[in-house]
């Protein structure tokens, strides 16, 4: 069964430093969304792509993150710098139309 | 903003027992998807409806969009540990392709002790 790819699994990293995560979607899939989950709470998006276009970044704080897909295929998610309010599950997701697939997230903790 | 508002937001009951968690909001949606998440996983998705008035049973779990579009209803018949899990309901303004935006609840977290 096709899967949406994230690495790394787990990330610790210090205040301020620079922190980035990878995903791979299901092949063919045209739509690829970034959601950050804060414990105990819902997902919410921070941006999305349709092919390399960026359709939706309304709530990426734009000042510390940014997200490229640059031949519409795989993703990145950068923070610079990053803060201890970061610590959250960062999931990747995509999807053909409305059948959206999630990868197993990064969790990535700020000390 | 569309929100949803699932409740319980926490249920632990024995295996064998029946359940019923809720997802409401004040805004229509075109559809709306229930999601199962487990510690560390990302979010599965469950079913997906369309119609309002619409029921979908997945073996145990039955799955009801309210007639306006604007709530749904997850039941469990005879809850087993397996189904333990944080349980989300996630609703789409659009109908598909670079529209499609899902908007998440906080989720019901579920708990079935054997």
């Amino acid at each position: 069964e096709a899967e949406v790819a994230q690495s790394p699994r787990y990330k610790i990293t210090e205040k301020s430093q620079a922190v980035a995560f990878w995903c791979d979607p299901i092949s063919g899939h045209a739509t690829l969304y970034w959601y950050r989950q804060i414990l105990g709470q819902g997902p919410e998006l921070l941006v999305q792509f349709q092919d390399e276009s960026v359709v939706d970044d309304s709530q990426l704080p734009k000042d510390r993150f940014s997200a490229e897909r640059l031949k519409g295929v795989d993703s990145t998610l950068k923070i610079q710098p990053a803060e201890l309010g970061d610590s959250a599950m960062y999931l990747c997701a995509s999807s053909l139309r409305t059948a959206i697939t999630f990868g197993s997230g990064t969790r990535l903790t700020v000390v | 903003t569309q929100l949803l508002e699932q409740s319980p937001q926490f249920l632990s009951i024995q295996e064998g027992e029946n359940l019923t968690v809720y997802c409401n909001s004040s805004s229509v949606f075109s559809s709306l998807q229930w999601y199962r998440q487990e510690p560390g996983e990302g979010p599965v998705l469950l079913v997906t409806v369309v119609t309002g008035g619409e029921v979908k049973k997945l073996k145990r779990l039955t799955f009801q969009f309210g007639d306006a579009r604007k709530d749904s209803s997850l039941h469990i018949t005879a809850a087993q540990p397996g189904d333990t899990g944080l349980y989300l309901c996630a609703g789409a303004p659009g109908s598909g392709g670079s529209n499609y935006k899902l908007t998440f609840g906080k989720g019901t977290l579920l708990t079935v002790n054997p």
